[in-house]
C-alpha cells in the first residue's frame, strides 16, 4: 500500500530565511507526486507536481522540489519566504494508471515570523 | 478557471440526523472526490466518482453514502450523523484525460454534529 509521510508538522521560519519541507513516500510501483497548499478558509491548490522526466520540479510562488527515487522523497524548498507563505502544505501520492485517487500526507503548517 | 463550488461553508447537525453536502462544479470533469480533512491526519478520501452515477469507496467510506446524478453534481450523504463526523469536508474535481490532472478542491464544508 502506498502511503506520505511529512516529517514535520510544523515549521517556524523568519521572513526572507530559506525552508525545506519534508516528504517521503512508499510505494512498490510508479508514482506520481504533488504539493498542494491549503491557505486559511481557502480548499487546497496545486503548487506543483513530479510525472516523469527532471526530478527538479519547479512550482508556482517560487517553490521546487527535487524527487530522489533512492531515498523515496519528494521534498520542498523555498530560497526565500514571505508572511505570504504561511499556509499549510500537503504532500501527496498517486498512482501512475489509476483515476488521480491521491494519497495524501498529514501536512505540514508553515508559519512565517517577521 | 475551473470553479468547485460546495454548497455549504459551515453545518452544524445533530446526532442522528441526515446530512446532505453538495458538490458543484463547472468544468465537465469526469471525476469527482469527497475527503475529509482533520489535524494531524491530513486529507483522507471517502469516495470517488469517475462517471455519472459510478462510485468508488476510498480509504474510510464507513457512515457515509454518494450520489452522483448528474456529471456536474456530486453529494456526500452522513445517514446518521455521529460526533466523530465532526470534520472539513473537501470535494474535488478532475478530468479523466491523463491520469496525472491536478486535482481542483473546492473551499470546503465545516461539519460540526453535537
Amino acid at each position: 500500500a502506498q502511503s506520505v509521510t511529512q516529517l514535520d508538522s510544523q515549521v517556524p521560519v523568519f521572513e526572507e530565511a530559506p525552508v525545506e519541507l519534508r516528504c517521503n513516500y512508499s510505494s512498490s510501483v510508479s508514482v506520481y507526486l504533488f504539493w498542494y497548499v491549503q491557505y486559511p478558509n481557502q480548499g487546497l491548490q496545486l503548487l506543483l507536481k513530479y510525472l516523469s522526466g527532471s526530478t527538479l520540479v519547479k512550482g508556482i510562488n517560487g517553490f521546487e522540489a527535487e524527487f530522489n527515487k533512492s531515498q523515496t522523497s519528494f521534498h520542498l524548498r523555498k530560497p526565500s519566504v514571505h508572511i505570504s507563505d504561511t499556509a499549510e502544505y500537503f504532500c501527496a501520492v498517486s498512482l501512475s494508471g489509476g483515476y488521480n485517487k491521491l494519497i495524501f500526507g498529514a501536512g505540514t503548517r508553515l508559519a512565517v515570523h517577521p | 478557471d475551473v470553479k468547485v463550488t460546495q454548497s455549504s461553508r459551515y453545518l452544524v447537525k445533530r446526532t442522528g440526523e441526515k446530512v446532505f453536502l453538495e458538490c458543484v462544479q463547472d468544468m465537465d470533469h469526469e471525476n469527482m472526490f469527497w475527503y475529509r480533512q482533520d489535524p494531524g491526519l491530513g486529507l483522507r478520501l471517502i469516495y470517488f466518482s469517475y462517471d455519472v452515477k459510478m462510485k468508488e469507496k476510498g480509504d474510510i467510506p464507513e457512515g457515509y453514502s454518494v450520489s452522483r446524478e448528474k456529471k456536474e453534481r456530486f453529494s456526500l450523504i452522513l445517514e446518521s450523523a455521529s460526533t466523530n463526523q465532526t470534520s472539513m469536508y473537501l470535494c474535488a474535481s478532475s478530468p479523466q484525460q491523463g491520469y496525472n490532472s491536478p486535482l481542483h478542491f473546492g473551499n470546503g464544508t465545516r461539519l460540526t454534529v453535537t
